[in-house]
């Protein structure tokens, strides 16, 4: 699977958007990206998944740059229950995913 | 509709003991995968059975095994404890081919 790149830490104030991003240079055709999230102490939760176009669901949006090599994902009104840690994944579109280290985000008021 | 439930939530072992964890996942869900967490390692995964047939494997020794009763149901056992395998045990259903996983709240699992 491709390797991503994700900023260790960041920081958003609550109600504006949050935008994380991954690089994923070596991208394969045939991978999707996929987000999930984190929070402390329970298990990893689905976010949002694409291949080329950029995908929209009640939880957040996902833009795929043209070439594929990065990828953003937006929370649109950031809120204190969106701290967590966001692994931005790269993978077939099967079961065996590879989690990285992950964005902490932390979204203060 | 439920989601995926994990049992035991914590557990406390010693050395060399074994364990059993049982996972139940989403109805109709024919996928279950497991994955362990740890401070160091992160995320990582051990195995993934579809229709009671293991279809791939982590990087783990072969003291972690699973299996998948007809009802989707799984269980994963891991003998000879050590102090490494202290961990949290996720696992994770899906309809089968898809890495749209919903995981449970996982076992946390301390050897002793």
């Amino acid at each position: 699977d491709a390797k991503t790149t994700q900023p260790t830490s960041m920081d958003c104030a609550e109600g504006r958007a949050a935008n994380l991003p991954c690089n994923h240079s070596t991208i394969s055709g045939n991978e999707y990206v996929y987000w999930y999230r984190q929070i402390h102490s329970q298990g990893p939760q689905y976010i949002i998944h694409g291949l080329k176009n950029n995908e929209t669901n009640e939880m957040a949006s996902l833009i795929i740059t043209e070439d594929r090599k990065s990828s953003t994902l937006i929370l649109p009104h950031a809120t204190l229950r969106d701290t967590a840690v966001y692994y931005c994944i790269v993978a077939p579109n099967d079961y065996k995913l590879s989690f990285g280290a992950g964005t902490t985000v932390t979204v203060r008021a | 509709k439920a989601g995926v439930t994990q049992t035991p939530r914590y557990l406390i072992k010693t050395r060399g003991q074994q364990v059993t964890l049982s996972c139940s996942p989403i109805s109709g869900h024919r996928s279950v995968s497991w994955y362990q967490q740890t401070p160091g390692q992160g995320l990582q995964f051990l195995f993934e059975y579809f229709s009671e047939t293991q279809r791939n494997k982590g990087n783990f020794p072969g003291r972690f095994s699973g299996r998948q009763f007809s009802n989707s149901r799984s269980e994963m056992n891991v003998s000879t404890l050590e102090l490494g395998d202290s961990a949290l045990y996720l696992c994770a259903s899906s309809w089968g081919g898809s890495g749209e996983l919903f995981f449970g709240e996982g076992s946390r699992l301390t050897v002793l």
